[in-house]
């Protein structure tokens, strides 16, 4: 069975302090690996795809990279505005191709 | 502007009353979803539609039943056998099965 566990569960930062966030996961063959932000009483909001080992992906203050078994996501300087849940994503191969199974998230909030 | 709307924002359900959740998306999509979300869990997938007049059950599917009768609209209806309804509801959507997707901002459903 596809797992993803995201760690820490919740993280607070000073504007500024820069930080990661981890998904680990377990699949029979990652076809995908998302990354999405969530805001309170909204829906995902997409950020990026990685596909294979070694990827990496920027926009604005935040970086995901991906690993065999994890994935990373840096937030440099952030600000108060980045604060929000980090939710990560695999897809697998195999017949439900076009599952995602998704991870608990990650609550990080952002002080002045 | 193109996006995805989901409609009512919040939806309250009388014992053994059905509900229907509208999801409606102007991107030309071909691929929808239909996702419930509990605190401190992470999405779980009701149903899948690839094309109209196609959908495939998501690991949730009891209690729940969807129509897919144009490309642009996905409703799902929240069945009375259905018995913890109250959850967040999100309906997605992508080009195809393969490629990120895209989701609404949610329908808040809770029990009278």
């Amino acid at each position: 069975e596809d797992q993803v566990t995201q760690s820490p569960e919740a993280l607070r930062l000073q504007e500024g302090e820069s930080s990661s966030l981890n998904c680990s996961y377990t699949v029979s063959g990652l076809r995908g690996l998302f990354w999405y932000r969530q805001d309170p009483g909204k829906g995902p909001e997409f950020l990026f795809t990685l596909y294979s080992a070694g990827e990496e992906k920027e926009k604005e203050r935040l970086k995901a990279t991906l690993t065999k078994k994890e994935s990373f996501l840096h937030i440099t300087a952030p600000k108060p505005e980045d604060s929000a849940t980090y939710l990560c994503a695999v897809r697998a191969s195999g017949g439900s191709n076009y599952k995602l199974t998704f991870g608990k998230g990650t609550l990080l909030t952002v002080n002045p | 502007d193109g996006g995805i709307t989901q409609s009512p924002k919040y939806l309250f359900r009388k014992e053994g009353q059905n509900v229907t959740l509208s999801c409606e998306q102007n991107l030309n999509h071909d691929a929808m979803y239909w996702y419930r979300q509990d605190p401190g869990q992470g999405l779980r997938l009701i149903y899948y539609s690839q094309i109209v007049n196609d959908f495939q059950k998501g690991d949730i599917a009891e209690g729940y039943s969807v129509s897919r009768e144009k490309k642009e609209s996905f409703p799902l209806t929240v069945t009375s056998a259905q018995k913890n309804p109250t959850a967040f509801y999100l309906c997605a959507s992508s080009i195809d099965s393969q490629r990120p997707q895209h989701f609404g901002d949610g329908t808040r459903l809770s029990i009278l």
